[in-house]
């Protein structure tokens, strides 16, 4: 398998627009996360998914972030608009009963 | 509530022992972690620990919990300086096994 894919890998866009963020889990995981990573805040869980159904969406920031999981193989993380304190690294990570929190390498987000 | 901490910086000359600390509040936590992050990277799943156990091995990683203290340390041996990076600390939730609580991260820096 090839681990956890997201794309794109660096994102710069201007503040006030839309930011689409995907994440391909590992294929036969059944939960999947989405963190966002800073040096102010270090890691923060955002929202995860168990079996494409939003668990716990207590991370997310505020209502311009929005995270849906359509099927097993696909989720999205959606910001509109964009604003620059969004400015980090998100990375998707997924797991399966037993084998750990695996992450993917991550989007580089940077807002101007 | 749940909380997990680290000290931020560990320096060893290379060769050495590292050895990195972490505490978390959650008694109840069934499996603990240790993430390794290399600059520009993801997350990297190196070891975990189930509760039950009070050491783990794995090549030049030994895991030790301390469940009374509520202490977990990752003792890295013959330290090189490939093994620079940020070291994570996590607990599983207790209210819910599938949400990892992370540590700040401790950065260790090898020095020849």
């Amino acid at each position: 398998d090839a681990g956890v894919i997201q794309s794109p890998r660096h994102e710069v866009t201007e503040m006030g627009q839309e930011v689409t963020l995907r994440c391909k889990p590992i294929s036969g995981h059944n939960s999947l996360f989405w963190y966002r990573q800073t040096m102010m805040r270090g890691l923060e869980l955002l929202i995860y998914f168990n079996n494409n159904v939003p668990i716990d969406d207590s991370g997310m920031p505020e209502d311009r972030f929005s995270a849906k999981m359509p099927n097993a193989s696909f989720s999205t993380l959606k910001i509109q608009p964009s604003e620059p304190r969004d400015s980090a690294v998100y990375f998707c990570a997924s797991s399966g009963t037993g084998t750990g929190l695996l992450f993917g390498p991550g989007t580089r987000l940077t807002v101007l | 509530g749940e909380d997990v901490e680290q000290s931020l910086f560990l320096s060893v000359r290379e060769g050495d022992s590292s050895v990195i600390n972490c505490t978390y509040t959650d008694s109840s936590s069934t499996y603990l972690y240790w993430y390794k992050q290399e600059p520009g990277a993801g997350l990297q799943l190196l070891t975990y620990i189930f509760s039950n156990m009070d050491m783990k091995q794995d090549q030049r990683l030994t895991v030790l919990l301390n469940k009374k203290d509520k202490h977990l340390s990752l003792r890295i041996a013959d330290t090189q300086t490939g093994d620079s990076a940020i070291y994570f600390c996590a607990e599983v939730g207790s209210y819910n096994t599938d949400k990892l609580i992370f540590g700040t991260g401790t950065r260790l820096q090898v020095f020849p």
